[in-house]
């Protein structure tokens, strides 16, 4: 079946440091999503993306989605200690409704 | 109130209990979503329902059952609880055909004793 995988598993980071997440698909998405999950919260909802080669930003975040449709990162620019928490990439195929996440990459941000 | 209200918030069992988890939303979405949390593992799949008279398994649906009693109302139950199913579950909701991005509960955390 679909499996989506993220890496790294844990980062941490000095604040003001850059961080970047990579998320790969086993097979090819029709979209993928991310969610960002404060320590002891619930997953929220970032951005998604739809077109092969897509980039969005989002303020210091910076969004990619493959050109082949089966991976995309996340880049933190100059991280602040609000940026802390888990994120996920979640992923869909073509023709299906539900969402495969990734197993998330857990950011911790030193002061 | 919470868009997705998920009760109880924290709740321990014992082993062979029946337990019923409930999901409350008020954002007039069709599709509900139940998904467990397990360290490492990411969100899984439980089950999954586009309407009050459509429910799917997901991923990891054994061991489960779930209830579509409303639009709004979407309930989880573990027939007999055993200790690997503790973990923190989160119902989800979606609109339409598009997924604009889930919106979740706040969880609920499950302890198997």
């Amino acid at each position: 079946g679909q499996q989506v995988m993220q890496i790294p598993q844990y980062q941490h980071v000095q604040e003001g440091e850059d961080f970047t997440t990579y998320c790969n698909s086993s097979t090819t998405l029709s979209n993928i999503q991310w969610y960002k999950q404060r320590p002891g919260g619930h997953p929220v909802f970032l951005i998604q993306l739809v077109k092969s080669g897509e980039v969005k930003k989002q303020k210091r975040l910076t969004f990619q989605f493959g050109e082949a449709k089966k991976n995309s990162s996340l880049h933190i620019t100059a991280t602040q200690t609000t940026d802390v928490g888990t994120y996920f990439c979640a992923g869909a195929t073509s023709g299906t409704y539900k969402y495969i996440f990734g197993t998330g990459t857990r950011l911790k941000v030193l002061a | 109130d919470a868009d997705v209200t998920q009760t109880p918030r924290n709740r321990i069992t014992k082993t062979g209990k029946r337990i019923m988890l409930e999901c409350s939303q008020t954002k007039g979405h069709d599709r509900m979503y139940w998904y467990r949390q397990d360290p490492g593992l990411g969100l899984r799949l439980i089950y999954y329902s586009f309407d009050v008279k459509d429910i799917n398994k997901g991923e990891i649906s054994d061991g489960y059952s779930v209830s579509r009693q409303a639009q709004a109302k979407f309930s989880l139950s573990l027939e007999s609880a055993i200790p690997n199913q503790t973990a923190l579950y989160f119902c989800a909701t979606s609109e339409g055909t598009r997924n604009y991005g889930y919106t979740f509960g706040s969880g609920t955390r499950l302890t198997v004793v």
